[in-house]
């Protein structure tokens, strides 16, 4: 059973559009949810995260927005560049207990110039 | 500099044969994690440490067995009771509830 359903699987955006991935999650327990980026061949790297006290945060132009009531949360990438061309994976987990991160399947952006 | 280091980057396993895959992090962490990952599937969580001699299975821990003898390594061995080994393996450590770190990855092909 899948704890973080993500949508779509894959994103084609012209370059300076907006890229959008949406992240749904049933475990209200969670309290944190990061997202993570991967080129080809290498490991995931954190790219933002957020805990559920807050509705929206943004870094440069990465943002999270989080909906607590509906359990979703999203990504949402302004000005997409072609360098943003990767694989972006959401995740959540709970503070307390074992701290397992539970992933998404992964959504698949391709950036064209 | 610090950070979590898996070794081989590319390995091969003929059939029936066990392969162990390295992960070493220098960063402290007591938890450190394994992951399989497949095209269309993300990452599947096969065991996890959260201290030094104690770890729990995950989601695809068959076929798998993991060592946590010192905290700043968790090997994986990939066993001939694995009939699907063929996949991308990410390692990864965290403090407590705070960022993963992952390694770089380890393919491993069955020839």
């Amino acid at each position: 059973q899948q704890q973080v359903k993500q949508s779509p699987q894959s994103l084609i955006v012209q370059k300076g559009g907006i890229s959008i991935i949406n992240c749904a999650y049933e475990n209200t327990a969670f309290d944190y949810f990061p997202w993570y980026q991967q080129f080809p061949g290498k490991g995931p790297a954190l790219l933002i995260a957020i805990r559920p006290d807050v509705s929206e945060k943004k870094e440069g132009r990465f943002t999270i927005s989080f909906n607590k009531s509906a359990k979703q949360f999203s990504l949402h990438i302004m000005d997409s560049q072609p360098g943003d061309s990767a694989t972006y994976f959401c995740a959540a987990s709970v503070q307390t207990g074992a701290n397992n991160l539970f992933f998404g399947t992964g959504t698949r952006l391709t950036v064209i110039p | 500099d610090g950070g979590i280091t898996q070794s081989p980057k590319y390995l091969f396993r003929k059939e029936g044969q066990n392969v162990t895959l390295s992960c070493e992090q220098n960063l402290n962490h007591d938890a450190m994690y394994w992951y399989r990952q497949d095209p269309g599937q993300g990452l599947r969580l096969i065991y996890y440490s959260q201290i030094v001699n104690d770890f729990q299975k995950g989601d695809i821990a068959e076929g798998y067995s993991v060592s946590r003898e010192k905290k700043e390594s968790f090997p994986l061995t990939v066993t001939s009771a694995q009939k699907n080994p063929t996949a991308f393996y990410l390692c990864a450590s965290r403090f407590w509830d705070t960022e993963a770190f992952f390694g770089q990855g380890t393919r491993l092909t069955v020839v």
